[in-house]
């Protein structure tokens, strides 16, 4: 089936650094991923939309200069939290639509990032 | 805006016992999805609904979609211990369906 992964799978930094995430579908292109945040016992939220080779569309709320997104291959995007602060520690999970332009989507094991 | 409401939010239920969880949006939404989520991990999909009627069945669990009441369904059949996880479900956005709205999740757990 189709694989979703994320790296790091855990992060640990200091206030005011950057931290890049990434996300690779392992065995079909992904034109589409989306990046979703959630915090612990609460359900998830959607950060993004990252479109291979176009500009990410950001929610209502989401700092885009916060949040950069990258998704300069059909295999891969990134989101680099900049200048972290101890707020932005969060669970962040990726997706990426099913193969042939199917209607799954299908996540990343996540990245928890702690900021201290 | 779309909104996803699912209840209840924590379910303790015996093994063997039947339960449903309930799902509504608030929004016309041409597709629905059901998740499960265990403890640190990330999510798994279970279904994929995208017609009114849609009902599909896994082992002990089946799922529904009535897009005129705005509801899906998640049932479970003579659970087991192995089915504890947090389930959610998520409703694809008006115009962008492949965007999607979670609802909060209901935690499961089935007791002995």
């Amino acid at each position: 089936g189709a694989v979703v992964s994320q790296h790091p799978s855990r992060v640990i930094c200091k206030s005011g650094t950057s931290v890049k995430i990434e996300c690779r579908s392992l065995d079909f292109q992904a034109t589409t991923m989306f990046w979703y945040r959630q915090f612990p016992k609460q359900s998830l939220m959607l950060m993004a939309t990252s479109n291979e080779g176009s500009k990410a569309t950001y929610e209502q709320g989401v700092e885009k200069d916060k949040f950069l997104i990258n998704h300069a291959s059909l295999t891969l995007s990134t989101l680099t939290v900049t200048s972290a602060h101890p707020e932005d520690s969060s669970f962040y999970i990726c997706s990426a639509l099913g193969p042939a332009g199917g209607e799954t989507q299908y996540f990343g094991p996540g990245t928890r990032l702690l900021v201290l | 805006e779309l909104k996803v409401e699912q209840n209840p939010l924590f379910l303790s239920m015996q093994e063997g016992k039947n339960y449903t969880i309930y799902c509504n949006y608030s929004t016309t939404s041409d597709r629905l999805y059901w998740y499960r989520q265990d403890p640190g991990k990330s999510l798994e999909s279970l279904f994929v609904l995208l017609s009114n009627g849609a009902v599909k069945q896994e082992g002990r669990l089946m799922a529904s979609l009535d897009t005129k009441a705005r509801l899906s369904t998640l049932h479970i059949t003579a659970a087991v211990h192995d089915l504890s996880a947090t389930y959610f479900c998520a409703a694809g956005k008006p115009g962008s369906a492949r965007q999607l709205t979670f609802g909060s999740g209901t935690q499961l757990t089935v007791l002995p």
